[in-house]
């Protein structure tokens, strides 16, 4: 996986409970992503960062916030899950190549929210 | 809105025969087009990175080829073996004005080989 850990890898939450999936590297890459999966949906991005510091809305934000306090670590907060946001999570990083970008992803946390 | 498809969603074949994974997509605008390996509780796996400017790539007993105008890209798997059961996923990386990147993903063909 690159490099790129994510904990815990499983959780089980009841509605209403809030909780952080924590994503880090160790590679020093400026830009991580979090997504989500679902059956019949492929992989979603919730939440991205460019830098240290910054950080973007992507496709399906509502529900979540993000922090990117410093550059080896991008965690996601659920304030109040829900059990639409049952998933598996994962956390990515861009790695910059000589002629290209390409993206590594973590393990994935699996989340079920009853 | 870009759409990326993957048909079929699941496949089965016999170990050894050789095979061909299909994805599509609407924008024909992208940057370049990523394959990856999903094995079942995993994360994902890149195999094959494909630039918008070239044709095919390959690693191994894996070809991937892209045709950007028509919007298509397919994965050949050689010679295939057990271990190379998994969910195969497309995805194509566009580059907006601003710099900004977005990854969209294919739905996943999930292959089974039979020994």
């Amino acid at each position: 996986n690159a490099g790129v850990t994510q904990t815990p890898k499983f959780q089980v939450l009841k509605t209403g409970q809030s909780m952080t999936l924590q994503c880090a590297q160790d590679m020093n890459h400026n830009s991580m992503y979090w997504y989500r999966q679902d059956p019949g949906m492929g992989l979603r991005l919730i939440y991205y960062s460019a830098s240290e510091g910054t950080t973007d809305k992507g496709e399906v934000p509502n529900g979540y916030n993000v922090s990117r306090l410093n550059k080896r670590e991008f965690s996601l907060r659920l304030e109040s899950a829900a059990p639409s946001q049952t998933s598996v999570y994962f956390c990515a990083i861009k790695v910059r190549g000589a002629n290209t970008d390409t993206q590594y992803f973590g393990p994935g946390t699996r989340l079920t929210v009853l | 809105k870009q759409e990326v498809t993957q048909i079929p969603a699941a496949l089965s074949v016999p170990e050894g025969e050789n095979l061909v994974l299909n994805c599509s997509f609407t924008d024909s605008a992208i940057y370049n087009l990523q394959w990856f390996r999903q094995d079942p509780g995993k994360g994902l796996t890149s195999l094959l990175l494909i630039q918008s400017s070239q044709r095919e790539q390959t690693s191994g007993r894996l070809n991937a080829s892209l045709d950007k105008s028509s919007g298509r890209s397919t994965l050949y798997i050689a010679a295939s073996q057990p271990g190379d059961s998994a969910t195969y996923l497309c995805a194509v990386r566009r580059i907006s004005n601003f710099g900004n990147e977005k990854l969209t993903f294919g739905t996943g063909t999930r292959l089974t080989i039979i020994p």
